[in-house]
């Protein structure tokens, strides 16, 4: 069935500094791909999302590419503020095989000023 | 605020009651899920509403539990006979239906069983 693996946390950096968040995924169809975020006491919010391959997500200086050759949508960022502080969950939908969207264990990011 | 709201955002029961949640999704929106979600895991898959029909529900939904739509607009997810095990958070979202649309989350309800 479809899943998603992705890279354990916690993470901590420093203000400025550059994020990698690792996502893989196994999926039998052509799926689309999700990050979202949940900060502290909030619900989860969509933060970037691709539909097929090669294509780019990109939000708030987030980036992620939907990589079909690696089954990867790693999430990116520049340069990382206290704000970006929260748990990230990548996710995969895929309507023609289930209705549910399958999501990683999470991972916390804190971010120090 | 047009967004998807849970009520009550906590819940502390004791073993063996039943308890109910409520979801109201965003009002254009004709699917409806529930999620469950415990710590350093992700949300996990419990059933989905097609507007008032059921048309999917996870192996993880016991017996005990039990989720209706009955006009298609809000949703009601029961838990009966709750065992320590069923806490977690629980999540409602929504969606169109609609093939590669991203799904709305309330900010759940988080259900303590002592």
């Amino acid at each position: 069935g479809n899943s998603v693996t992705q890279m354990e946390g916690p993470v901590t950096l420093s203000e400025e500094a550059f994020l990698t968040i690792n996502c893989t995924y196994t999926a039998t169809g052509y799926p689309s791909l999700f990050w979202y975020v949940q900060y502290p006491g909030e619900g989860l919010q969509l933060l970037l999302k691709a539909t097929k391959a090669d294509d780019k997500g990109s939000n708030k200086g987030f980036e992620a590419t939907y990589r079909k050759e690696t089954t990867s949508f790693h999430l990116e960022k520049g340069s990382v503020q206290v704000s970006d502080s929260a748990v990230y969950f990548c996710a995969l939908s895929d309507r023609e095989i289930n209705n549910d969207m399958r999501f990683g264990a999470g991972t916390r990011l804190t971010v120090k000023p | 605020d047009t967004g998807v709201s849970q009520d009550p955002r906590h819940k502390i029961t004791k073993r063996g009651q039943n308890v109910t949640f409520r979801c109201d999704p965003i009002s254009e929106h004709n699917r409806l899920y529930w999620y469950r979600q415990t710590l350093g895991q992700g949300p996990e898959f419990l059933t989905y509403f097609q507007n008032e029909a059921q048309l999917e529900k996870s192996r993880l939904l016991s017996d005990r539990f039990s989720a209706e739509r009955p006009k298609g607009s809000f949703s009601t997810l029961e838990i009966q006979r709750t065992e320590q095990g069923d806490s977690a958070m629980y999540l409602c979202a929504s969606d169109r239906g609609l093939m590669n649309t991203e799904a709305f989350f309330g900010q759940g309800t988080r259900l303590t069983v002592v």
